[in-house]
C-alpha cells in the first residue's frame, strides 16, 4: 500500500530564517505531487504541483519555492520566512491508478513563524 | 479559475440524525468532485468522490449527489455518530495535462452531539 510522510511535524522559526519541508511517498511510482497551505480555520490553497522529477508548477506568487529531486520526494523551501508564511502545510499525491484524480494527503507540518 | 462555495460553515446535529453539506462550483469543465474529512491536527482524508458522468454515489452511511446543470453537489451523512465530528471539505477539479488541480471549499465544521 501507499504511504506519504512529511517532516517535521511541527516547526517554529524566526522571521527571516530559511525553511525546508520534506515530503516522501512510498509504494507508488511516477506520482503527481502537490503542496497545499491551510491557514487557521480556512480551506486548502494549492501552492505547487509536480508531474515529474524537476517539473514544478507554481499556482500563486509567494515567498516559497518547491523542488522535486527524486521521483517520490517533494521539498518546499524558503530563503527568508515571513510572518504570513505561518500555517499548516500539506503534501498530497495522486497516481495513475485513479487517472491522477484522487489525491491523498500526508499528516501535515504545522509552521509557526515568530 | 474555479471557485467553490460551501455551506454551512458550521453544523450541529444530534446523534442518529442526518447531516447535509452543500457546495457549488463555477467552472463547467470541472469533472471530479471529492469530499474530505479532516480531524484536528491531521491531514484531510478522502471519504467519497463523484465524477461528472454520475449523479449519485453511496458508501454505507455516506452519499454524494451531483447536479451538473445547477453546478452543485452535496454530501449526505445518515445516522450520524460522534466520530463523524470533524471538518468536511468539498472540492472540484478538472484535468490540466496530466495533473488534476483541486479547488477546495472553505469547510464545514460538523459537531455530532449525544
Amino acid at each position: 500500500s501507499q504511504t506519504i510522510h512529511q517532516w517535521p511535524a511541527t516547526l517554529v522559526q524566526p522571521v527571516g530564517s530559511p525553511l525546508s519541508l520534506e515530503c516522501t511517498v512510498e509504494g507508488t511510482s511516477n506520482p503527481n505531487l502537490y503542496w497545499y497551505r491551510q491557514a487557521a480555520g480556512r480551506g486548502l490553497q494549492l501552492l505547487f504541483y509536480s508531474v515529474g522529477i524537476g517539473q514544478i508548477s507554481s499556482e500563486v506568487p509567494q515567498n516559497l519555492s518547491a523542488s522535486r529531486p527524486q521521483d517520490r520526494q517533494f521539498i518546499l523551501s524558503s530563503k527568508k520566512l515571513l510572518l504570513s508564511d505561518s500555517g499548516f502545510y500539506l503534501c498530497a499525491w495522486s497516481g495513475r491508478a485513479s487517472s491522477y484524480n484522487e489525491q491523498f494527503f500526508g499528516p501535515g507540518t504545522r509552521l509557526t513563524v515568530l | 479559475g474555479e471557485n467553490v462555495e460551501q455551506h454551512p460553515s458550521t453544523l450541529s446535529v444530534q446523534e442518529g440524525d442526518s447531516a447535509v453539506i452543500k457546495c457549488t462550483y463555477s467552472d463547467s469543465a470541472s469533472n471530479y468532485f471529492p469530499w474530505y474529512k479532516q480531524e484536528l491536527g491531521k491531514g484531510p482524508q478522502l471519504i467519497i468522490d463523484i465524477r461528472s458522468n454520475v449523479g449519485e454515489k453511496k458508501d454505507q452511511r455516506i452519499a454524494v449527489t451531483l447536479n451538473k446543470t445547477a453546478k452543485h453537489f452535496s454530501l449526505h451523512i445518515t445516522e450520524t455518530q460522534p466520530e463523524d465530528s470533524a471538518v468536511y471539505f468539498c472540492a472540484a477539479s478538472r484535468r490540466t495535462g496530466t495533473a488534476s488541480k483541486l479547488t477546495f471549499g472553505t469547510g464545514t465544521r460538523l459537531q455530532v452531539t449525544l
